[in-house]
């Protein structure tokens, strides 16, 4: 049973670039989380989704991140227009069905923004 | 708003000892608690989860254990190895909370030879 995967594992791109970081679950879970860990900091919840849905984006900023699971494939994180701030380490989750579970990380994905 | 706290922020010890690490938050109305281990430009590994109905549990070396009422959680690592060297971190999951984990500061643990 694979575990999480993401990909990009790494990912360089210049300011104003946009960047989309992929998530696949593991199989049998259709909640996924992001989270994002910048550097010299914690990691900060960024936002839940089920399939077709966003649960809860709370942790998002309001510009330039935007975050889908469609029915069929990855969950998507993008962001538009990226700067050097955006540069960190973006980690997906996912758990089971019934939400209140486990939450299983993927290796994440390093955005370095030059 | 939930605040976790993980003291000490880094800890070297020899191998063989015996240790501790602390976690504290500060709403008592969570979910569940989880402990991790990460590794340097890893991802994280989870090493136990505990339910808010539980006191504690096991896995191999590892006991962490939780006292909801109080805010705290604590995970005890037995005859620490070099291999257990990593970042350790908690994260609680609240009551209500939409799911979502809240992370600690973390620990930096170095097990040295």
């Amino acid at each position: 049973n694979a575990g999480v995967m993401q990909n990009p594992r790494h990912l360089v791109r210049r300011r104003g670039q946009e960047a989309r970081l992929r998530c696949s679950p593991m199989k049998g879970h259709s909640h996924v989380y992001w989270y994002r860990q910048l550097p010299e900091e914690g990691l900060k919840f960024m936002v839940y989704l089920q399939k077709e849905n966003i649960i809860d984006e709370s942790g998002m900023p309001k510009e330039r991140f935007s975050a889908e699971f469609p029915k069929e494939g990855p969950s998507i994180l993008r962001i538009q227009q990226v700067v050097r701030g955006d540069s960190a380490a973006y980690f997906c989750a996912s758990s089971r069905r019934d939400g209140y579970n486990e939450q299983f990380f993927g290796p994440g994905t390093r955005l370095t923004v030059l | 708003k939930q605040e976790v706290t993980q003291i000490p922020a880094a800890l070297s010890v020899p191998e063989g000892e015996n240790l501790v690490l602390n976690c504290s938050f500060t709403d008592s109305a969570i979910y569940n608690l989880q402990w991790f281990r990460q590794d340097p430009g890893k991802g994280l590994t989870s090493l136990l989860l505990i339910q808010s109905s539980q006191r504690e549990q096991t896995s191999g070396r590892l006991n962490a254990s939780l006292d909801k009422s109080s805010g705290r959680s604590t995970l005890y690592i037995a005859a620490s190895q070099p291999g257990d060297s990593a970042t350790y971190l908690c994260a609680v999951q609240r009551t209500g909370g939409g799911n979502k984990l809240t992370f600690g500061t973390g620990t930096q643990l170095k097990v040295e030879l």
